[in-house]
């Protein structure tokens, strides 16, 4: 079974500070992985996805992700955080194989400080 | 841009009665998916259907629930006999293909009171 693992529920940064929220996971088969962005009272946004091409992923907004198979880790940062990127993050997991269904972790809140 | 779109946006039922939330995917996706996040928790997969069935399903998705494609447009989620842990958003989201993003809907958030 595949899993997400979400470290810190909570992060809070300053404004212009780097963001590192953290995801590990756990797959027996090759992953696809995904990070979204949830918005007060809105849907998921998808940030940026891993799919086994290249390992460092650029998404929107300014953030990126690395795929590193021998951490389990797919870690999202952005070099300097801006007020508007206070929202939910997940991290999600689906096989490459089968319907794909997403595996999301427990979510982490970015606070971002003036 | 093509958006994945869901009514209601919110609806308050009592427990024990049906409710259908209802989903139009983008034009040209062929899979559908439906997945549910209870308030304070995570984002959870309930079902997934492709070329008119059910692909795969969680063990949330018990025989209180259904799915259907009833048009070339529409893709609804039923709930028979709503219980008061049925209280959740429930998200629609459709992928033109295996390996391709999944988009989501705005969500529906259900109260059964």
């Amino acid at each position: 079974a595949q899993s997400v693992t979400q470290l810190g529920s909570h992060v809070s940064v300053s404004e212009g500070a780097l963001v590192l929220l953290r995801c590990n996971y756990s797959s027996s088969v090759p992953p696809y992985l995904f990070w979204y962005v949830q918005y007060p009272n809105q849907g998921l946004q998808l940030l940026l996805k891993y799919t086994s091409a290249a390992t460092l992923v650029k998404g929107i907004n300014g953030f990126e992700a690395e795929f590193k198979k021998s951490e389990t880790s797919f870690h999202l940062t952005k070099p300097s955080a801006h007020m508007s990127d206070a929202a939910e993050y997940f991290c999600a997991v689906s096989d490459a194989a089968g319907f794909q269904k997403l595996v999301f972790g427990t979510g982490t809140r970015l606070l971002v400080s003036p | 841009e093509p958006e994945v779109t869901q009514t209601p946006s919110h609806q308050v039922t009592q427990m024990g009665q049906e409710v259908i939330l209802r989903c139009v995917p983008i034009s040209n996706h062929l899979y559908f998916y439906w997945y549910r996040q209870i308030l304070g928790q995570k984002v959870e997969f309930l079902v997934s259907f492709y070329n008119n069935e059910i692909s795969e399903k969680s063990e949330i998705f018990d025989d209180q629930f259904s799915v259907e494609r009833p048009d070339g447009s529409n893709f609804t989620l039923k709930i028979r006999s709503t219980k008061l842990e049925d209280s959740a958003m429930y998200f629609c989201a459709s992928t033109q293909g295996l390996g391709e993003t999944q988009y989501f809907g705005p969500g529906t958030r259900l109260l059964v009171l």
